[in-house]
C-alpha cells in the first residue's frame, strides 16, 4: 500500500518551453502533497506544500509563476515548469500525506528534468 | 537555522562491517523522525521512523536507529553491511505542517 506516482520519470525540453509532471497516489486519498526538488550530490529541497482544493504554499525563494502547482483531486497533484530555462534542469519528487494518516509521507520515484 | 544535522558527508565501510551514520536535530520537544535511503536516480525509500515509545527503532533492510533525547540524536546502524546498501541516506524530521526537513545526506560506499 501507499504507493505514489510520478509521470513522466524523465523529460527532456527546449528552453523556453513548459513541462508539465504529474503526482499520483494510487492506493490513498492524499489532501497534502509536498514537491521537493534535488540537485546532483544535494539533499532535498522543500518548493511548496499542495493541498487539496486549494493554493498551493511555496518556501521562500520559489517563483510561484514559475513552478505552478494543481491539486485538483485527492489523489493528484501536478507541478508545471514554465518557461523552462537550463537552470531548471533538476531531479523534481513529490510526496503524498494520506489524509487519514501521520506524519508520514509517501514519496514518488521522482522526475529528471533536463532543459536543452 | 539546520534542524537537522549529518556530520559525515561520506563514509566508507568494509563488506560485512558494521556501520553507523549519524543525525542530530534541532527542532521540537517531541521529533518525528526519519530515516531514508536513495539510490542514485531513485526515489527515496523509508528505512525506519520515531514518533514515540521504545526508543530503539527497528526498520527494513536490517537496520535500527536509536532516537536519544539527550543528545538530540537519532543515529542508524547496520551491524553487517551489504553491497547492496552502497546509496545516499538521508535523515528527516517533521517541521510544522507536516513538512520535512532534510539533513544534508551520508554518502555510503560499500568496499569489498
Amino acid at each position: 500500500g501507499a504507493v505514489v506516482s510520478q509521470h513522466p520519470s524523465r523529460v527532456i525540453c527546449k528552453s523556453g518551453t513548459s513541462v508539465k509532471i504529474e503526482c499520483r497516489s494510487l492506493d490513498f486519498q492524499a489532501t497534502t502533497m509536498f514537491w521537493y526538488r534535488q540537485f546532483p550530490k544535494q539533499s532535498l529541497m522543500l518548493m511548496a506544500t499542495s493541498n487539496e482544493g486549494s493554493k498551493a504554499t511555496y518556501e521562500q525563494g520559489v517563483e510561484k509563476d514559475k513552478f505552478l502547482i494543481n491539486h485538483a483531486s485527492l489523489t493528484l497533484s501536478t507541478l508545471t515548469v514554465t518557461s523552462a530555462h537550463p537552470e531548471d534542469s533538476s531531479f523534481y519528487i513529490c510526496s503524498a500525506k494520506d489524509a487519514g494518516g501521520t506524519y508520514e509521507q509517501y514519496f514518488g520515484p521522482g522526475t529528471r528534468l533536463t532543459v536543452t | 537555522a539546520q534542524s537537522v544535522t549529518q556530520p559525515d558527508i561520506h563514509i566508507t565501510v568494509s563488506e560485512g562491517a558494521s556501520l553507523e551514520l549519524r543525525c542530530n536535530y534541532s527542532y521540537g520537544a517531541t521529533p518525528y523522525l526519519f530515516w531514508y535511503v536513495q539510490s542514485p536516480g531513485q526515489g527515496l525509500q523509508l528505512l525506519l521512523k520515531y514518533f514515540s515509545g521504545d526508543t530503539l527503532v527497528q526498520g527494513i533492510k536490517g537496520f535500527e536507529a536509536e532516537f536519544k533525547r539527550s543528545q538530540s540524536s537519532f543515529n542508524l546502524r547496520k551491524p553487517s553491511v551489504h553491497w547492496s546498501d552502497a546509496a545516499e541516506y538521508f535523515c528527516a524530521v517533521v517541521l510544522n505542517d507536516y513538512k520535512l526537513s532534510f539533513g544534508a545526506g551520508t554518502t555510503v560506499t560499500v568496499r569489498a
